[in-house]
């Protein structure tokens, strides 16, 4: 019954590989998220849709490209993997609208570029 | 410079400890805060939500935030080692799209 689930969890691949991370949200909300967190913990926003139209695209290379075929799912596919491309990749759903809610996270998936 | 700014620690307290943990910013149209909680190898959790200034309670945990001075804090009262986590701070203005703005987080070790 896990809320926000991405897959896979970890993701060791090489460079100049194409890999995507799938993400499904079961609480029935209507915005989803795809954050990066580097080694310093800091979490940045790379993608936000709501009912699967794309709502904010921060400064993301044009390798990086989310993709929503419904509400509750957004995947993220990457091309040309660089070592700078390694972090952990986070998404998150929220209601819209309702800023206190906040967001609910998954568990994260931990990419590796070598 | 970042537009929130959180001391990166790692802070370490004993036990039964108060803990105080601040983050500033410099985006006067930040008007919903959060706190979020991470443990090692998982996600960001809610823990506490303030609207605009004031203060906010819930058990253990007190959420400051003073708008005047762009500054927001989080207050942990008899701290316990299941408290060792990664404390995030986060900001939201009244645009849309929801978009959170995070600090880098704050690493904090509870020690017997």
């Amino acid at each position: 019954d896990t809320a926000v689930s991405q897959t896979p969890k970890y993701l060791v691949t090489q460079m100049g590989n194409d890999k995507s991370i799938k993400c499904e949200q079961n609480l029935g909300h209507d915005t989803m998220y795809w954050y990066k967190q580097d080694s310093k913990k800091f979490l940045k926003i790379m993608f936000s849709y709501n009912n699967k139209e794309l709502i904010i695209n921060e400064t993301v290379p044009n390798r990086f490209s989310p993709k929503s075929p419904d509400k509750a799912h957004l995947n993220l596919h990457i091309n040309s993997l660089e070592l700078g491309d390694s972090a952990v990749y986070f998404c998150a759903s929220s209601p819209s609208g309702a800023p206190n809610y906040g967001y609910t996270f998954g568990s994260g998936t931990r990419l590796t570029v070598v | 410079q970042k537009e929130v700014e959180q001391d990166p620690g790692p802070l370490s307290v004993p036990e039964g400890a108060i803990v105080s943990l601040n983050c500033t910013y410099s985006n006067s149209a930040f008007q919903y805060f959060m706190w979020y909680r991470q443990y090692s190898r998982k996600g960001p959790e809610l823990l506490m939500y303030t609207y605009s200034s004031g203060n906010k309670e819930d058990g253990r945990f007190t959420a400051q935030v003073d708008k005047s001075s762009k500054y927001i804090s989080l207050f942990i009262r008899d701290s316990q080692p299941s408290d060792s986590a990664t404390y995030l701070c986060a900001m939201k203005d009244t645009g849309g799209g929801n978009k959170l703005t995070f600090g880098t987080g704050t690493q904090l070790k509870v020690e017997l």
